[in-house]
C-alpha cells in the first residue's frame, strides 16, 4: 500500500502569492496515477489534476502540477481569494495524503 | 454529465450494518470506468474505502477490507456500500464517486452524514 505525505501541514499566504504544496509517495508511483483535489468547506471535493500535470475540466492556467516517481508539486501561481481551502493528492483512485490546508495569512 | 447521489439511514447503530446506495443519473453506470466510495470523518481528511468496476470487480483500502462491500445493479444504474460491525470512528461524510480510468474521481456525491451512535 503507497502511503502520501503531503507537506506542509498550512500554508500562509496572501492573495496574489504563489503557493506550492507537496505530495510525496512511499515508493515510486507512475505520474498517470497522481491527481489533485480542492475542497472546501461544507463542499465535496473536487478534481484539479490529473495525470500529475493535466487540468482538469474548467480549471484555471493558474493552477500546475508537475513531478515524477515519489515527488510531486501542486503549485498555484498567484493565489485568488476562491483558492483558499484544503487540498489532497491522490494515488490510482485509492489512497489519499493527509490534506495541506492554504488559509489567508 | 453524470450525476450522483448517495441514499440511506442516517443514524447507525454501533455493531450493526451501515448501508449506503448511489443513484447515478446522466450516465451508464455500465459503461464503467469505475465507481467508488470516500468517507471523510467530521473535521478530518479524506479517505478511500473501495472501488468497483461495472463488471463487479471490486477494490478495497486494506484497513477496511474485512468490514466493507461493494455491488453494482446495472439495471437500477445504482452501486452500493455496505460496512459491518461499526463503531463510533465510522462516522462520516460518505461520498459516491466515479473513478475515472481507474485513476482519479471526476464526479462526486453531494455527500452523506452517517453517524454511529446508540
Amino acid at each position: 500500500e503507497i502511503v502520501l505525505t503531503q507537506s506542509p501541514g498550512t500554508l500562509s499566504l496572501s492573495p496574489g502569492e504563489r503557493a506550492t504544496l507537496s505530495c510525496r509517495a512511499s515508493q515510486s508511483l507512475s505520474s498517470t496515477h497522481l491527481a489533485w483535489y480542492q475542497q472546501k468547506p461544507g463542499q465535496a471535493p473536487r478534481l484539479l489534476m490529473y495525470g500529475a500535470s493535466s487540468r482538469a475540466t474548467g480549471i484555471p492556467d493558474r493552477f500546475g502540477g508537475s513531478g515524477s516517481g515519489t515527488d510531486f508539486t501542486l503549485t498555484i501561481s498567484r493565489l485568488e481569494p476562491e483558492d483558499f481551502a484544503v487540498y489532497y493528492c491522490q494515488e490510482h483512485g485509492s489512497s489519499f495524503g493527509q490534506g495541506t490546508k492554504v488559509e489567508i495569512k | 454529465q453524470a450525476q450522483l447521489q448517495e441514499s440511506g439511514p442516517g443514524l447507525v447503530k454501533p455493531s450493526e450494518t451501515l448501508s449506503l446506495t448511489c443513484t447515478v443519473s446522466g450516465y451508464s453506470i455500465s459503461s464503467g470506468p469505475y465507481w467508488g466510495w470516500i468517507r471523510q470523518p467530521p473535521g478530518r481528511g479524506l479517505e478511500w474505502i473501495g472501488n468497483i468496476h461495472h463488471s463487479g470487480t471490486t477494490y478495497y483500502n486494506p484497513s477496511l477490507k474485512s468490514r466493507v462491500t461493494m455491488s453494482v445493479d446495472t439495471s437500477k444504474n445504482q452501486f452500493s456500500l455496505r460496512l459491518s460491525s461499526v463503531i463510533a470512528a465510522d462516522t462520516a461524510v460518505y461520498y459516491c464517486a466515479r473513478v475515472a480510468g481507474g485513476t482519479n474521481v471526476d464526479y462526486w456525491g453531494q455527500g452523506t452524514l452517517v453517524t454511529v451512535s446508540s
